[in-house]
């Protein structure tokens, strides 16, 4: 299994501003994803980041607005840049592990934009 | 990347036996079925994943339809802890989730 922290837990940002979360894992993990989940709706992939490579990042999503680090196998950040009301949602990291290559997450960070 | 179809909600009574179905009618031979669920407030967590035969955890049991294109997560006594979204996701070599909408489970004390 994994344990995930993320911080912060939860924002309150003003729009044009930039928020950068931070993903912890007790493990060394090759690789880490960030995820959106909007208020009320289901979980959507962000990226993926693998250690001393760049971020993959899905369709509607790009490497300006949401910047990825992964500069070791057990932390990750992810910034929300030039935020806006509509970048209010809960971001979740998770990571693949365990006997089935499960996926653990994090309890996510809430963030509400201004 | 295949998809999966769930009610959007269902309620049971406590202590009763209850059943989530998925529909995953384009499943493909190498997909895996997997099931997570998420409590208020909290990250998606895994509950159990099958292949082609049915499978049980101390959580729950995984049915799985002899033609794949649907399975049914069964939890056999339902508690107020297990209210929560369950979601019923294909995954094949890639290590990519796609997540659907789930199924938003109600119990009833």
């Amino acid at each position: 299994s994994a344990v995930i922290s993320q911080k912060p837990s939860r924002d309150i940002c003003q729009r044009g501003t930039s928020l950068t979360i931070q993903c912890q894992v007790d493990s060394q993990v090759t690789m880490m994803f960030w995820y959106r989940q909007q208020p009320g709706q289901s979980l959507t992939l962000i990226a993926t980041a693998n250690q001393g490579s760049e971020a993959t990042y899905e369709s509607g999503f790009v490497i300006d607005k949401f910047p990825i680090s992964r500069p070791n196998l057990t932390f990750s950040t992810l910034t929300v840049s030039n935020m806006s009301p509509e970048d209010s949602s809960i971001y979740l990291c998770s990571v693949d592990k365990g006997l089935y290559n499960e996926q653990f997450f994090g309890p996510g960070t809430r963030l509400t934009v201004l | 990347d295949a998809k999966t179809t769930q009610p959007n909600s269902m309620e049971s009574n406590e202590e009763e036996p209850v059943h989530l179905p998925c529909n995953h009618s384009t499943i493909s031979g190498t997909d895996y079925i997997h099931w997570y669920r998420q409590l208020p407030s909290q990250g998606p967590e895994y509950v159990i994943h099958g292949l082609t035969s049915n499978v049980n955890n101390r959580m729950a049991s995984l049915a799985i339809a002899e033609d794949r294109k649907s399975s049914t997560l069964i939890l056999h006594r339902a508690t107020l802890r297990d209210a929560a979204v369950y979601y019923c996701i294909l995954r094949s070599g890639t290590y990519k989730y796609i997540f659907g909408t789930g199924t938003r489970l109600k119990v009833l004390a």
